[in-house]
């Protein structure tokens, strides 16, 4: 059963710069897998924050930035705002099958 | 606008079937997947299925293939997922979402419901 691993939490303080990850199992992540960003704030629905590896939503802010590196998925998050406190949850695909990740707490402090 | 409406709380007794919706506004309801996502009470989230409203082609996550069903009904623009035999282990709030294609499986999300069965 493939499974998806991120950092289960990390914290970073306001106006700092953070990098989440997101590997697999499976191997090295590809673009092919289409990574995919989520933000989770306490009691409310998560928000789609990055599709297919690098791209926005046109509500995403722009200090919000997904890549590949080192065989991972990556979010950076640069001038890290105290609102940005969340859990961070990435999503890969498996031909028609999706996985998410375990999800990062991420603190600001 | 994109919105997805899902209904409101439950709480059922173990044993019990149920039915949760999901109902969408605002873009071409047939022509998109819809996504169910599970969050079990202070756990991450996992990907149910999906579904085509347009002809109710129908994908299953093998974790969860057998103990769902996922409907859909494109005259009421909504989706739906049902159990017949509630566990208490099936407590959670349950998401859905649009699925806008390859590389983008879940741009807007309901609010969720949350469903209880005591054990």
């Amino acid at each position: 059963q493939t499974v998806v691993t991120q950092e289960p939490s990390l914290t970073v303080s306001p106006g700092g710069t953070v990098t989440l990850t997101c590997a697999s199992t499976t191997g090295a992540v590809t673009g092919g897998h289409y990574p995919n960003w989520f933000q989770q704030k306490p009691g409310q629905a998560p928000r789609a924050l990055i599709y297919s590896t690098s791209n926005k939503h046109s509500w995403t802010p722009a200090r919000f930035s997904g890549s590949l590196l080192g065989g991972k998925a990556v979010l950076i998050l640069s001038d890290v705002q105290p609102e940005d406190e969340a859990d961070y949850y990435c999503l890969l695909c498996y031909g028609g099958d999706c996985v998410f990740g375990g999800g990062t707490k991420l603190t600001v402090l | 606008e994109v919105q997805l409406v899902q209904s409101g709380t439950a709480v059922k007794e173990p044993g019990e079937s149920l039915k949760i919706s999901c109902k969408a506004s605002g873009y071409s309801f047939s022509n998109f997947w819809v996504l169910w996502v599970r969050q079990v009470p202070g756990k991450g989230l996992e990907w149910m299925g999906i579904i085509y409203p347009g002809d109710s082609e129908t994908r299953y996550s093998p974790s969860f293939q057998g103990h769902v069903t996922i409907s859909a009904d494109k005259s009421v623009n909504t989706a739906y997922l049902q159990w017949r035999s509630l566990k208490a282990s099936d407590t959670a709030t349950y998401y859905c979402a649009r699925h806008a294609g390859i590389g983008v499986p879940a741009d807007f999300w309901g609010q969720g419901t949350l469903v209880t069965v005591p054990s």
